[in-house]
């Protein structure tokens, strides 16, 4: 069963904006990951957060986790038309991965 | 860099074929992975595995088989292609820590191979 799930499904944003997204899981955790695929790509790795951390910052991403509340957010700033792309979560428990269904972020020039 | 290379990009293939979707990858990792992506469903996990000769079924193990002589090579066998295979199919691996298992490490992509069964 699909285990985490993306909130929105797909966001477009203008460049220079902020892009928020947000992911549910339903089990516990090592770590939270989030990916990124560019259109016909592989995923690509981008953050991880470890479940006793709360906040995570890389470059222009920034990601919390809410275990109570099993939930995590990515927040990219100052949106790029590069950051056009779908971005996973992904729930890492000790054997398995369990991915979300992602979110389609657009950023219009 | 890790390099994870999946053997075709673009396969096709008809019902009742058995086929082979190759995967290398070079970094030494531990860990191989399969999923299948579709469109609203996200990656769902078909079959992993933790070292040669081992495997574990994961979320949609039926129709599909694997095979891991080598470490740095994990296929993915369909046995009977069926039309409901059609899709796009992803190939990862990790590193393992005693801390943090199979499931714990970033993962590395391959490409893909998107297979369409006719």
């Amino acid at each position: 069963s699909q285990q985490g799930e993306e909130d929105p499904q797909a966001l477009s944003i203008q460049e220079g904006e902020n892009a928020t997204m947000n992911c549910s899981y339903k089990t516990s955790i090592n770590n939270l990951q989030w990916y990124r695929q560019n259109s016909g790509r592989g995923l690509v790795h981008l953050i991880l957060i470890r479940s006793n951390e709360r906040e995570k910052h890389s470059g222009r991403l920034r990601v919390t986790l809410d275990t109570s509340k099993k939930s995590s957010s990515l927040l990219i700033t100052a949106s790029r038309a590069a950051d056009t792309a779908s971005y996973f979560c992904a729930a890492h428990g000790y054997q398995k991965v369990t991915f979300g269904i992602g979110t389609k972020l657009q950023v219009i020039p | 860099d890790v390099k994870v290379t999946q053997s075709s990009r673009y396969l096709v293939k008809r019902t009742g074929e058995k086929v082979f979707l190759e995967c290398v990858q070079d970094m030494d990792h531990e860990n191989m992975f399969w999923y299948r992506q579709d469109p609203g469903l996200g990656l769902r996990l078909i079959y992993f595995s933790y070292d040669v000769k081992m495997k574990e079924k994961g979320d949609i193990p039926e129709g599909y088989s694997v095979s891991r002589e080598k470490k740095e090579r994990f296929s993915l066998i369909l046995e009977s292609a069926s039309t409901n295979q059609t899709s796009m199919y992803l190939c990862a691996s990790s590193s393992s820590h005693v801390k943090t298992g199979a499931g714990g490490q970033p993962q590395h992509f391959g490409d893909g191979t998107r297979l369409s069964i006719l």
